[in-house]
């Protein structure tokens, strides 16, 4: 059973341009949330959505976003980025609607680095 | 506003030892808890899961408990190994997950 799956691994970025990146669940996981974590803050909440809609969101301004797909494959994008962006970004699958209900599975994650 | 404290944020101990860490949050509206495992450059493996209903759980050497009343829950590991240095890492659900700052568990050989 694959396991759950990021992309792109490793980016760099500079300050200004944007960036997407794609986290694809385990299969017949319908729930998907993100997390961003830095050596600062730590891990923290970006997002999480069930059957393409999203159930809650952290407390990240509106340059973050994200949305899923019918296939319950998830995006996440962050426009004008900034030197804090930079970041490892994680992504988490599970079976349940809230993504805290049951076993999250994570991903590798996406290490994005803004110069 | 719900806070998540993990101490201490760093221990060495040597192989074979029985070791705890500790984990505190502020809120005891929780609808579970979560020990989570980080080994570095990757993501993070799910330990245990603990419903805000339940007082333990179990898995091979790790025993984890939770005691809402207190605030408090903490993960036991016994015999400890060098394969079981990592950041630890809790996260409690209330809405959304709210993680603590990890435990970096050095196992000396």
């Amino acid at each position: 059973k694959a396991g759950v799956t990021q992309t792109p691994r490793y980016l760099i970025k500079t300050r200004g341009q944007q960036v997407t990146l794609s986290c694809s669940p385990i299969s017949g996981h319908r729930s998907v949330s993100w997390y961003q974590q830095t050596p600062g803050q730590g891990l923290q909440f970006l997002f999480e959505y069930f059957s393409e809609t999203q159930r809650n969101k952290g407390n990240f301004p509106g340059r973050f976003s994200g949305r899923q797909f019918s296939n319950s494959r998830s995006e996440m994008n962050v426009s004008t980025l900034e030197l804090g962006d930079s970041a490892l970004y994680l992504c988490a699958s599970s079976t349940y609607r809230e993504a805290g209900a049951n076993v999250l599975t994570f991903g590798a994650g996406s290490r994005l680095t803004v110069l | 506003k719900q806070e998540v404290t993990q101490i201490p944020a760093a221990l060495s101990v040597p192989e074979g030892e029985n070791l705890v860490l500790n984990c505190s949050f502020t809120d005891s509206a929780i609808y579970n808890l979560q020990w989570f495992r980080q080994d570095p450059g990757k993501g993070l493996t799910s330990l245990l899961l603990i419903q805000s209903s339940q007082r333990e759980q179990t898995s091979g050497r790790l025993n984890a408990s939770l005691d809402k009343s207190s605030g408090r829950s903490t993960l036991y590991i016994a015999a400890s190994q060098p394969g079981d240095s990592a950041t630890y890492l809790c996260a409690v659900i209330a809405g959304q997950l709210i993680w603590g700052a990890g435990t970096k568990l050095i196992i000396k050989p």
